[in-house]
């Protein structure tokens, strides 16, 4: 069974902080993804991952950077944490492939920027 | 611009009565659509996928490329199904898996 970790289930920092959110993978999956969910606008892609050391913006990059130096490890970083950044995120990973592939979520981690 | 619609926030219905949560998509080639669902205090999860053409959980989904509507049904909904339900399509050829998700809908069953 796929497992997705991420590092914290809940999350208080202050305005300007600098914030670390650590997802890590056990499938050797290619994929990984960072989401934030908010009520009503749904799941919005923040980055994503393709592979060690690639990673593409997504729909709401801004504010926000990823690292990935190793397959199993997606980092998404707050530079300088803002209220507006007060939300549920969401890891995931998939396996590569052309059909079908579904994408794995984790427990989430609710931050709250104060 | 590839777009998935979930015009319904919130559905109410009553356990027994059928179910359906709507589904539209945008998007001119061949997509692969799935249905995700979140129970309350769990991980968002797979529920089905139209290439398998399965049955989960008593819910299965169609892709009406006319339409261009992948809508999600149950014909008797049980309490145990109120939950978070997201749509999300894939483009066939896009690098990495990304998908595209629906703004959910809640499904709340009633006793």
């Amino acid at each position: 069974d796929v497992k997705v970790t991420q590092s914290s289930r809940y999350l208080v920092k202050r305005t300007g902080e600098k914030v670390f959110l650590e997802c890590v993978q056990d499938m050797d999956h290619e994929n990984m993804f960072w989401y934030r969910q908010d009520p009503g606008l749904g799941l919005r892609l923040i980055y994503f991952s393709y592979d060690v050391k690639m990673k593409e913006k997504g729909d709401i990059p801004e504010g926000y950077s990823v690292s990935r130096e190793k397959k199993e490890r997606f980092s998404l970083i707050l530079e300088s944490a803002s209220t507006n950044q007060t939300s549920m995120y969401l890891c995931a990973s998939s396996l590569e492939g052309r059909i079908n592939q579904p994408q794995h979520f984790g427990d989430g981690t609710r931050l709250s920027i104060l | 611009a590839q777009r998935v619609t979930q015009p319904e926030k919130l559905l109410s219905v009553f356990k027994g009565a059928p179910v359906e949560l709507k589904c539209n998509y945008s998007y001119s080639g061949s997509p692969e659509l799935f249905w995700y669902v979140q129970y309350s205090r769990q991980r968002l999860q797979l529920l089905l996928r139209h290439i398998s053409r399965e049955s989960i959980k008593g819910f299965t989904a169609d892709l009406n490329k006319g339409e261009t509507s992948f809508h999600l049904k149950k014909p008797f909904a049980q309490e145990e199904d109120s939950a978070m339900y997201y749509c999300a399509l894939k483009n066939f050829y896009n690098q990495g898996g990304k998908l595209i998700f629906g703004q959910g809908t809640e499904l709340s069953v009633k006793p």
